[in-house]
Formats: structure tokens, sequence, C-alpha cells
């Protein structure tokens, strides 16, 4: 039982190249988030997945875009990318009507 | 916008000693919880309250609400080294079928050994 896995770990971009950032669970939760976390700031949320075949805009969603593939897969993408996307980007999930949110290791993205 | 805000920013103790960091939001919540970040990891959930709760123990973890004062403190008892690490409180609202959790900016604690 694996939990919450992303990949990559790191990844540096040049400003204007798109990347996805992958995020798999399992543990067959319903929910599933993107967050970002920067220096002195707590996580904000980018988007979420309330369900398989749902997804709705969090607090910073702008510049990213979102697809949840099945239950298990909950992508990122950035298709152009800006230095104020730098930032370490977590994945999370959660079942049903329980409250806990279950975190990946996260992503270290640098955009040059 | 950021829902809660810790207090204090950050927090040194000696090992042994009782770390105690506080809470305050600004909306209604239907719960509060608090996790802890290690350097260079995800967040790991610690302590979960409800809004109609006061007080909830778990392990050397006591987590009090005040819904009045929309407030909340964690206290960790006799600190080790091993609890060096940022904490973060988050608000959670439900919402239809919809479940967000709103986090605060977090508090850094060092217990020196």
């Amino acid at each position: 039982n694996a939990g919450v896995t992303q990949t990559p770990k790191f990844q540096v971009l040049k400003t204007g190249q798109s990347m996805t950032l992958q995020c798999a669970q399992d543990m067959n939760h319903n929910s599933m988030y993107w967050y970002r976390q920067d220096p002195g700031m707590g996580l904000r949320l980018i988007y979420y997945s309330a369900s398989e075949g749902t997804t709705d805009k969090g607090e910073v969603p702008n510049g990213y875009n979102v697809s949840r593939l099945n239950k298990r897969e909950f992508s990122l993408r950035l298709e152009s990318a800006a230095p104020s996307q730098t930032s370490v980007y977590f994945c999370a999930s959660k079942w049903g009507n329980e409250d806990t949110q279950y975190f990946g290791p996260g992503t270290r993205l640098t955009v040059l | 916008s950021q829902q809660g805000e810790e207090d204090p920013q950050a927090l040194s103790i000696q090992e042994g000693e009782n770390a105690t960091m506080n809470c305050s939001y600004k909306t209604s919540i239907n719960n509060l919880q608090w996790y802890r970040q290690n350097s260079g990891r995800g967040l790991v959930h610690l302590i979960l309250i409800r809004s109609n709760e006061r007080e909830k123990h778990s392990g050397r973890l006591r987590v009090t609400l005040d819904t009045s004062k929309k407030s909340s403190s964690l206290l960790i008892t006799a600190s080790r080294a091993a609890d060096t690490a940022s904490y973060f409180c988050a608000t959670g609202l439900q919402t239809g079928a919809n479940s967000k959790l709103t986090f605060g900016k977090g508090i850094t604690l060092s217990v020196r050994p």
C-alpha cells in the first residue's frame, strides 16, 4: 500500500515550457486535491476533484489544468510555465465523508 | 485567502518541555485539523476536532477548540527532538458534496536535545 505517490520529485522548466505532474493513490479514495506551497505561506488549493469525473477550481487555479483520469489518478498540467509557478506541489486524497486528507511527498518545481 | 492564522510563527523549546501552538480563524467551520510537515516531506495528519467538540486527546497531543472565539490550540506534551517540524492548522468546511481544507501559514517548532 503505497498511499499517495507523485512524479516527478523534482523538475526544472524554462519559461513557456509545459509539463504534467502526476498523482496516484491506491486507497480507493473518492476525492483528490492539488495544492501549492510557497515559502512563508501555507498550502493553497489549486484544483480538486470530489469524485471521478468532476473537477473544480480552488483558490489559485490560473495557469493550471487538471484531469481526473480515473478514480486513482489526478494530474496537474502547466501549459505554459511561468516563474511565478515555482513552488512545491502536493497532491492529497480522502475517502468519502471522512475529513482527513492524505498527502503525497510533493514535487519541487523550478521555472527559470 | 488564508483562513487559519497560527501563533507563534516559530517556537524553540528544550526536549521534555511542552509546546503550545495556537490557531485563529475567521469563518464558520465543520472541523479543525492539525498537520505536521517534516523538512522536505509531505504533510501528515495529527488530529481532528469537530465544531461540536471542545477538546480531544491523542497520545501526547491535546487539541482544544473554542468556536465562540474562533480559535484552537495544540499542546504537545513532553516534547522530543523528533517533534521538530512545521505544524499547520487547517479548517475544514463541507459545502454540498465538496469538502475542502484551508491551511494556515504554519508554525516552525524546534526541539533542542
